[in-house]
């Protein structure tokens, strides 16, 4: 089945620094999602991605479609200790197939 | 205002008695998903609808079913819950090939 591989698992920055995480699958994705979930509840969308190579932003969040198709990456700048919570990379293989397969998620903290 | 609704958002049972959570959504989506999340780890899906076309994962157990009565609301019933199924379960809705949006999310407590 597809897999996504997200990393790093884990990271601990100071307050100001950027911040990088990036998705990789074994198979092509038409669609790439980047989600934030705080303690206790269901995931936000953060940004969407639907064209290789293309590049979105949402304020200081930037996210983009790698050309092969096969990986994702979310750039943070300038973080803020409410950018605390899990960040998950989810993808689409797209045609019939609907499933929506998560990434393990990447737990940031922010130290004030 | 909530486009997806999980009612309700916490949820005790007993060991061996079923149980059913709700998902409604205002979005018109075709596409319902259920996953299953536990602590520290990735949403892991249980099942999805294209419409009332029902997509059941190979690993899902038995125990669980899903219901899809009309386009906004979508069921899982859980018919003899362990304690291993203590979890949270997310629902979440999208159209063919866009962004899916989750509901708050149910904790599901078995004792």
């Amino acid at each position: 089945g597809q897999q996504l591989n997200q990393s790093p698992q884990s990271m601990f920055i100071q307050e100001g620094e950027d911040v990088s995480m990036n998705c990789t699958s074994s198979s092509i994705f038409n669609t790439w999602l980047w989600y934030k979930q705080d303690p206790g509840e269901g995931p936000v969308l953060l940004i969407a991605l639907y064209k290789a190579g293309e590049l979105t932003s949402n304020g200081r969040l930037t996210a983009q479609f790698g050309i092969t198709r096969k990986d994702s990456f979310l750039n943070i700048s300038a973080s803020i200790p409410s950018d605390v919570g899990i960040y998950f990379c989810a993808g689409r293989s797209g045609g019939s197939n609907y499933k929506l397969t998560f990434g393990k998620g990447t737990l940031l903290t922010v130290n004030p | 205002d909530a486009m997806v609704i999980q009612n309700p958002r916490y949820q005790v049972t007993q060991f061996g008695k079923p149980v059913t959570l709700s998902c409604s959504q205002t979005l018109n989506h075709n596409v319902m998903y259920w996953y299953q999340q536990k602590s520290s780890q990735a949403p892991k899906l249980l099942f999805h609808y294209y419409d009332k076309d029902f997509n059941n994962e190979a690993d899902t157990p038995d125990n669980f079913q899903s219901r899809r009565p009309n386009t906004s609301f979508c069921f899982l019933d859980i018919r003899s819950p362990g304690l291993g199924d203590a979890a949270m379960y997310l629902c979440a809705t999208s159209t063919v090939n866009t962004e899916a949006f989750f509901g708050q999310g149910t904790r599901l407590t078995v004792v």
